[in-house]
């Protein structure tokens, strides 16, 4: 099974600064069909979790564009360019090229300082 | 409006059944692969079940492979999971999510599966 590791798992943030989020996998995530199936997802306290970002850098509809995700075959990172109070909540990475299973990272819980 | 609606958690004791359900509405429910994840409290997530849309595929996590059963009813535009044999460590909140090209784009708001005495 592909193992996704992020860091850092608890992340303090000012208002207003930037933030970024790592994500690595146990075997790259490049598909032959020319896709990686890297995707983020945002769980706000309460809630169900929602798609951000998926196939690496592509935005959901409705998300910010201040969020941003970056990376390749190991390597991936999603930004936030200035951290909004709504952005408190958890973040997971997880991929879907080398299913089954499909696999998440364990969640970076992102605080206001 | 995509909406993924569960239903069926309650409190069970350890070697007891269930049987969730997720009621799905606003796409064409035949054409989408399903999911259940799940998620322990205060934990992270982690993938439990796979459906294709016709229902021919079917895959599940090692945990609980021969005690889940994932199904689906087009018909009734509805996904199921039957859970035999439960353990304490299978308690979690249970999302039915739709896959849409190798990932889950829409998430139902859960329901919570108690596994004690």
């Amino acid at each position: 099974d592909v193992v996704m590791t992020q860091s850092p798992l608890s992340l303090p943030v000012t208002l207003g600064q930037p933030a970024s989020i790592s994500c690595r996998s146990s075997q790259s995530l490049a598909y032959s069909d020319g896709n990686t199936y890297l995707h983020w997802f945002q769980q706000r306290p309460g809630q169900s979790p929602r798609r951000l970002i998926y196939k690496v850098s592509k935005r959901d509809s409705g998300v910010p564009d201040r969020f941003s995700g970056s990376g390749s075959g190991t390597d991936f990172t999603l930004t936030i360019s200035r951290v909004e109070a709504e952005d408190v909540g958890v973040y997971y990475c997880m991929q879907g090229t080398h299913w089954p299973p499909y696999t998440f990272g364990q969640g970076t819980k992102l605080e206001i300082k | 409006e995509v909406q993924l609606v569960e239903s069926g958690g309650d409190l069970v004791q350890p070697g007891g059944s269930l049987r969730l359900s997720c009621t799905a509405s606003g796409f064409t429910f035949s054409l989408y692969q399903m999911n259940w994840v799940r998620q322990a409290p205060g934990k992270g997530l982690e993938w439990v079940s796979f459906i294709s849309g016709s229902g021919d595929t079917t895959h599940h996590a090692d945990s609980v492979k021969g005690r889940f059963t994932v199904s689906r009813d087009n018909a009734k535009n509805s996904l199921y999971l039957q859970m035999d044999s439960l353990r304490a460590e299978d308690t979690a909140l249970y999302y039915c999510t739709r896959n849409a090209d190798g990932n889950f784009d829409y998430w139902g708001q859960g329901t919570m599966v108690t596994v004690s005495s």
